[in-house]
């Protein structure tokens, strides 16, 4: 699976949008991209994933770059509960998950 | 729908002592993982299992590790002797098929002394 690139940690004010990138330059044709997050003491909870087109759920948007070498996961009003580690992963969906080590994300009020 | 259900939540054993850990996927899932999860880091698949059967142990430290599924559904993995480094989480994971979305447990939480 392709390697991805992700800021070890961001800051987010509470009610604003949170903006997570991932750098996958090497991403192959047939890969996905996957978000999850982790929050403390819990285990890890699918967010969102796509292939070409940006995608959005209840959850999250997700904006994938035309070239496919990055996207970014977009919170658009970040709560004190969105706290936790944000994990890009590229898969082509019949692989093993490889987690690195995200980014953790924390919203202040 | 109930999620993925781990016991214990917490254990603190000896090294050398072995050590057991059991997971309860979700109802239907045919696919369940184990992964270990140290301090600081994402988390590791050690095994994947497809209904009974294994598809992927390449991670798996089978001198000390061992995992069963038996029937299909539940799953226990086992440490004989524990290792100071293996104080992790592990946490276990379960997915409709061999691809797309996993749920996750809350985890084990091993410390070795």
């Amino acid at each position: 699976d392709a390697k991805t690139t992700q800021p070890p940690s961001m800051d987010c004010a509470e009610g604003r949008a949170a903006n997570l990138p991932c750098n996958h330059s090497t991403i192959s044709g047939n890969e996905y991209v996957y978000w999850y997050r982790q929050i403390h003491s819990q285990g890890p909870q699918y967010i969102i994933h796509g292939l070409k087109n940006n995608e959005t759920n209840e959850m999250a948007s997700l904006i994938i770059t035309e070239d496919r070498k990055s996207s970014t996961l977009i919170l658009p009003h970040a709560t004190l509960r969105d706290t936790a580690v944000y994990y890009c992963i590229v898969n082509s969906g019949y692989s093993t998950l490889t987690f690195g080590k995200g980014t953790m994300l924390l919203v202040s009020p | 729908e109930a999620g993925v259900a781990q016991s214990p939540r917490y254990k603190i054993i000896e090294k050398r002592q072995s050590v057991a850990f059991w997971c309860n996927p979700i109802s239907g899932h045919a696919t369940l993982y184990w992964y270990q999860q140290i301090l600081g880091q994402g988390p590791k698949l050690l095994i994947q299992f497809q209904n009974n059967g294994v598809v992927d142990d390449s991670q798996l430290p089978k001198d000390r590790f061992s995992a069963e599924r038996l029937k299909g559904v539940d799953s226990t993995l086992k440490i004989q002797p524990a290792k100071l480094e293996d104080s992790a989480v592990y946490l276990c994971a379960s997915s409709l098929a061999t691809w797309g979305e996993q749920y996750f447990g809350p985890g084990t939480r091993l410390t070795v002394t």
